[in-house]
């Protein structure tokens, strides 16, 4: 079983249109975990961290749930320069951190 | 800011022949990875390190080597190169576990 998995998409969604992606992990002793977004042929960026309690960035919303080890990311009002793949990544405690990334979910937002 | 500097940027080897891909980040992070991403794929860990001296396999270490003898360098070694390792190869770096990780511009690996 891989250690992120990510449904690979695409979202094909219209402009102004709500989207949400889910990631799953399956080691108990995930730590720390991210949204990256990624451009074509560009390096992954952050996008925003996941917390426990929840947390908003503007249009974007990202939620954990360690009961169920399960992170969400909700894109509200979507825009076409939303088109990107985002990445799911887990940081997992194996004595040093290592920093494992979903397969990541492509969104294309049309006109 | 230089941040995470990946040399080359391009690559094309022969079948057999060996490289050296190199990292260097000025931020003073103790940990840094490599991963590679196959075309229309998500990135996957080759190897990574906590700190200078120390370095541990990832998802897919078969072929590659590493060193950490400084924490700005985190050189990763290809010995015999096969078709199977041409990829676009990124390295990272980041400060503490939970907190973000920057990314070289990535380096595009050709075996032919």
């Amino acid at each position: 079983r891989k250690e992120v998995e990510q449904d690979p998409g695409p979202f094909n969604v219209p402009e102004g249109a709500t989207v949400a992606f889910n990631c799953t992990y399956s080691n108990s002793a995930s730590q720390s975990f991210f949204w990256y977004r990624q451009d074509c042929r560009k390096e992954p960026k952050l996008l925003m961290s996941v917390y426990s309690s929840g947390n908003e960035d503007g249009r974007f919303t990202a939620q954990l749930n360690r009961a169920s080890q399960y992170i969400s990311l909700l894109i509200r009002d979507s825009k076409l320069s939303d088109s990107a793949t985002y990445l799911c990544v887990v940081t997992i405690n194996t004595g040093g951190f290592k920093t494992i990334f979903g397969a990541g979910t492509r969104l294309f937002v049309k006109a | 800011n230089a941040g995470v500097t990946q040399t080359p940027k391009f690559r094309i080897l022969k079948i057999g022949q060996s490289m050296t891909l190199q990292c260097a980040q000025d931020m003073n992070h103790n940990y840094m990875y490599w991963y590679r991403q196959d075309p229309g794929m998500g990135l996957k860990l080759i190897y990574y390190s906590v700190g200078a001296g120390i370095t541990d396999k990832g998802e897919v270490p078969n072929g590659y080597n590493v060193s950490r003898s400084t924490t700005e360098d985190f050189p990763l070694r290809l010995e015999l190169a096969a078709p199977s390792q041409t990829s676009v190869y990124f390295c990272a770096s980041k400060n503490l576990q939970n907190t973000e990780a920057f990314f070289g511009q990535g380096t595009r690996l050709t075996v032919v």
